[in-house]
């Protein structure tokens, strides 16, 4: 299993909603990412996770509130959101935390987001 | 912190061959990755380089030169499904720090 599944696909949520986004992945990777990605730019990083523990947050505002309940999953938790956060979010996996051998992000489908 | 720059577009013809650069500055240098995304699709990714020198997979190739903070990604036999969006992507520790990317359209 090479995958890394997320879901919804698509959300619309008002800006006093609170919401999550899931992400799982089966490949016994310890390293787990959030990714932000609007129309036209590159992903940028929000959060990393590894060995389940929080080793990066690059200054996300604290209306974004990630978890990692084990291993496989890495959630998202969304509240009181701006509509300029509507975006494609993106989890991915890596197998390589501190071997540079490893260079390869597996990213899954993505969920898109509408904030109103 | 990192920065990297790509060219924003790049246009060629089936068959040919196109190179997409990248340079980067950055502090923690572990490796360059490549990145194609698809409008509307997930980054989905072709190659990494670790270390200097060429690597090549089937159609793609990515060569790194560490001591001038520069890579390339050669395509070869460009089809028109090669249209997408390229990433060049730093590999800094536990993050990658992904470039502005390069929209390649590949005409008839």
């Amino acid at each position: 299993d090479t995958e890394v599944t997320q879901t919804p696909k698509h959300l619309v949520m008002g800006m006093t909603n609170k919401k999550s986004l899931k992400c799982e992945q089966h490949m016994g990777h310890r390293a787990m990412y959030w990714y932000k990605q609007k129309a036209k730019k590159p992903p940028e990083l929000m959060f990393v996770y590894s060995y389940e523990k929080l080793s990066i947050n690059e200054s996300v505002p604290s209306r974004f509130s990630p978890e990692c309940p084990n291993s496989s999953l890495l959630n998202l938790h969304l509240h009181a959101l701006q509509p300029e956060d509507s975006a494609l979010y993106l989890c991915a996996s890596s197998q390589g935390l501190l071997d540079r051998v490893y260079g390869e992000l597996f990213f899954g489908e993505g969920s898109r987001l509408t904030v109103l | 912190g990192q920065s990297l720059e790509q060219p924003s577009e790049v246009t060629a013809v089936e068959g040919a061959i196109v190179q997409i650069n990248c340079t980067y500055q950055t502090s923690g240098f572990y490796g360059l990755s490549w990145y194609q995304q698809h409008d509307g699709g997930a980054p989905t990714f072709l190659s990494y380089n670790a270390l200097d020198g060429l690597e090549e997979t089937g159609r793609f190739s990515s060569f790194l030169s560490r001591s001038d903070s520069y890579g390339y990604l050669l395509l070869q036999e460009l089809q028109m499904k090669d249209s997408a969006s390229y990433f060049c992507a730093v590999r800094g520790g536990q993050n990658f720090v992904f470039g502005p990317g390069t929209r390649l359209s590949v005409l008839p």
